[in-house]
């Protein structure tokens, strides 16, 4: 079966930090990319952050260019989204998806179950 | 970076009613574009692929057209387990971008 784990995220304090993890299983990781996208209370979707699946490609919606970093182990088939500088208007539940490398296929037709971040003092 | 807008952002429906969702994209995306279905507190879905490709296991009443810049999501004959908020998304290029939503509720 094809799936994506997700773990970490919490709560942090303005200016903190929070690691996500995502584990992927069922499928070649190397043939995908991955994004993460998520989903502020009461609004929309909105991408974050992907990553080739050779891992050598990253890359980044503005609102997080310079704070957050997404990385990836291929021995362990999992991508991390490693946010610094957390604010307010970061929290939200965030997804990782996966998404394609070639074709038309293969983009966003399996996701994490999510993970809450809350960006409180 | 591409901008998709969606519209309606919001539409009543009756069960049994015909729904149309138009997205368009600000340049040509070819048929990359996805349609997912989201339900609250729930993962979002995808419904369509590659503009008009049916995901499997969804049903045949969800349909996608479009290719280049307008792209159509119809839902023919409205089921109660249809009311949710869909999304386009492209992913022609980095950033991917999402529509805004359209909430489709009961009349």
């Amino acid at each position: 079966e094809v799936q994506l784990l997700q773990s970490g995220g919490g709560l942090a304090q303005p200016g903190g930090s929070l690691r996500l993890s995502c584990a992927a299983s069922g499928y070649f990781f190397s043939s995908y990319a991955m994004s993460w996208v998520r989903q502020a209370p009461g609004k929309g979707l909105e991408w974050v952050s992907g990553i080739s699946g050779s891992g050598e490609s990253t890359y980044y919606a503005e609102f997080v260019k310079g704070r957050f970093t997404i990385s990836s182990d291929k021995s362990k088939s999992t991508v991390y989204l490693q946010m610094n500088s957390l604010r307010a208007e970061d929290t939200a539940v965030y997804y990782c998806a996966k998404d394609r490398i070639f074709g038309v296929e293969g983009a966003f037709d399996i996701w994490g179950q999510g993970t809450v971040v809350t960006v409180s003092s | 970076d591409i901008q998709m807008t969606q519209s309606p952002s919001a539409m009543s429906a009756s069960v049994g009613d015909t729904v149309t969702i138009t997205c368009r994209a600000s340049q040509d995306i070819s048929n990359y574009l996805a349609w997912l279905q989201q339900k609250p507190g729930k993962v979002p879905k995808r419904l369509i692929s590659a503009a008009s490709s049916l995901q499997s296991g969804v049903p045949s009443r969800f349909s996608g057209s479009g290719s280049g810049t307008e792209f159509t999501l119809t839902i023919s004959s409205l089921q109660p387990e249809d009311f949710a908020t869909y999304y386009c998304l492209q992913h022609k290029t980095f950033p991917r971008t999402f529509g805004q939503g359209t909430k489709v509720e009961v009349k």
